[in-house]
């Protein structure tokens, strides 16, 4: 099993609070990942990190916001949570090298249930 | 535009049965073929990863194909068992930026029944 953890597994909270989804991996890999997952719906990439103080926006527009201080940690927040933000957000990590072939694997944490009500 | 296609989306099988799974993708340049086992309320895990020019790759029980040709893949349990129960996600990657970016499937959800 990989070595990626999130915190907390589940989250009940109210609409207009403040969150931190936290993400650590202790593999060392500078790529790290944010993906939103719906039920029965494929994932969907919100943010990405080559590293340190690199953050970029993924593919799905989200209102969340990530940052990358330390290589290990890849917290992502919601300044003010609302029903539609509700989900499983899904942390991932990656090594910089690839395999043969192009890409290189990526490593998922266990997920964040959110629940906004 | 770049897409995966699972099926089917649901999949119910006795325990000890064989089963196979199906994977079609438009994604091009193609980079490689992941599939991934998902257990509820889990991330996904890595089972297996082919790149163009493999055309099957076992793990276990698990064995899939690929036919780069026809852009499909399928992935066969063999001999399934109660843990086998979970979503099976295929993931494609194309060779279009550094970031290598991944198209997912909505996954097959299979349930075993002893």
């Amino acid at each position: 099993e990989a070595d990626i953890y999130q915190t907390p597994r589940y989250l009940v909270i109210g609409t207009g609070k403040k969150i931190t989804l936290e993400c650590s991996q202790t593999m060392g890999h500078d790529k790290m990942y944010w993906y939103q997952q719906d039920p029965g719906m494929e994932l969907h990439l919100i943010h990405y990190s080559y590293g340190v103080n690199s953050t970029e926006k993924g593919d799905l527009s989200s209102e969340s916001t990530v940052s990358r201080i330390r290589t290990e940690h890849f917290p992502l927040t919601l300044e003010s949570a609302r029903p539609s933000h509700t989900s499983q957000y899904l942390c991932a990590s990656s090594e910089s090298r690839p395999v043969a072939g192009g890409t290189d694997t990526q490593y998922f944490g266990p997920g964040t249930r959110l629940t906004v009500l | 535009k770049n897409q995966v296609e699972q099926s089917p989306q649901s999949l119910i099988i006795l325990e000890g049965k064989n089963c196979t799974l199906q994977c079609n993708y438009t994604v091009s340049p193609f980079s490689n073929l992941r599939w991934y086992k998902q257990d509820t309320g889990r991330g996904p895990v890595s089972l297996t990863i082919m790149t163009f020019s493999e055309n099957t790759k076992s793990n276990g029980r698990y064995t899939a194909t690929l036919d780069a040709d026809t852009k499909q893949s399928s992935l066969h349990i063999t001999a399934s068992q109660l843990s086998d129960s979970a979503s099976y996600i295929c993931v494609v990657s194309d060779r279009g930026s550094t970031l290598g970016r991944l198209y997912f499937g909505r996954g097959t959800q299979l349930t075993v029944w002893p």
